[in-house]
């Protein structure tokens, strides 16, 4: 069936430095989402991604899609301690597909 | 409204027992998703809800698992004869399904079901 792999697992860095996750599918997605999970806490929609090399950017975070359309990343420049949770990345397998498969999540933990 | 709701928050139950795990969704949303969440995993797709009718099942495990959603609004899932290894936390999510692609799912805060 389909995979979504992210990796690094885990992810230790000092306030102040970057951070970057990597999320690749076996098969071509249609789209691809990322989430963030708090501590405790549930999944946060924070963007999708649709087209082919497609690069979007929130602030400190810039999202990326191959042009395969089969791996993403996310990159966090200057994390804060407010960065700290779980990174999942989601794929659609289809157009109009609402079935995602999440990736296992990269945990970012921070040291002040 | 408010947010996704899940109740009960906290479910222990004996091997072998049934439950039920209600999630009621963003009013307006017409779409609704059970996962299910393993420590240390990401969420895992259970069944997907359009209206009152199940468009993707093929998540759920097995015939213990069902859900129903039968006036399009507030769902629940149903696992009979549980198992220690159903143990998880159960999340519910919403979207709104319009024209487009764009379906950013909202999360409820789950229910950790614990098997003994």
């Amino acid at each position: 069936g389909q995979q979504v792999m992210q990796i690094p697992q885990y992810q230790h860095v000092q306030e102040g430095e970057d951070f970057t996750t990597y999320c690749n599918s076996s098969t071509t997605l249609s789209n691809i989402q990322w989430y963030k999970q708090r501590p405790g806490g549930h999944p946060v929609f924070l963007i999708q991604l649709v087209k082919s090399g497609e690069v979007k950017k929130q602030k400190r975070l810039t999202f990326q899609f191959g042009e395969a359309k089969k791996n993403s990343s996310l990159h966090i420049t200057a994390t804060q301690t407010t960065d700290v949770g779980t990174y999942f990345c989601a794929g659609a397998l289809m157009q109009g597909a609402q079935k995602l498969v999440f990736g296992q999540g990269t945990r970012l933990t921070i040291n002040p | 409204g408010a947010g996704v709701s899940q109740t009960p928050s906290n479910k222990v139950t004996e091997k072998g027992k049934y439950v039920e795990l209600r999630c009621d969704p963003i009013s307006g949303h017409t779409a609704l998703y059970w996962y299910r969440q393993s420590l240390g995993q990401g969420p895992e797709f259970l069944i997907y809800f359009q209206g009152t009718g199940a468009a993707d099942d093929s998540g759920l495990p097995n015939d213990r698992f069902f859900a129903v959603r039968p006036e399009g609004s507030v769902s629940t899932l149903k696992i009979q004869r549980t198992e220690r290894g159903d143990s998880a936390v159960y999340l519910c999510a919403s979207s709104y399904i319009g024209g487009g692609t764009y379906n950013e799912q909202f999360f409820g805060p789950g229910t950790r079901l614990t098997v003994l």
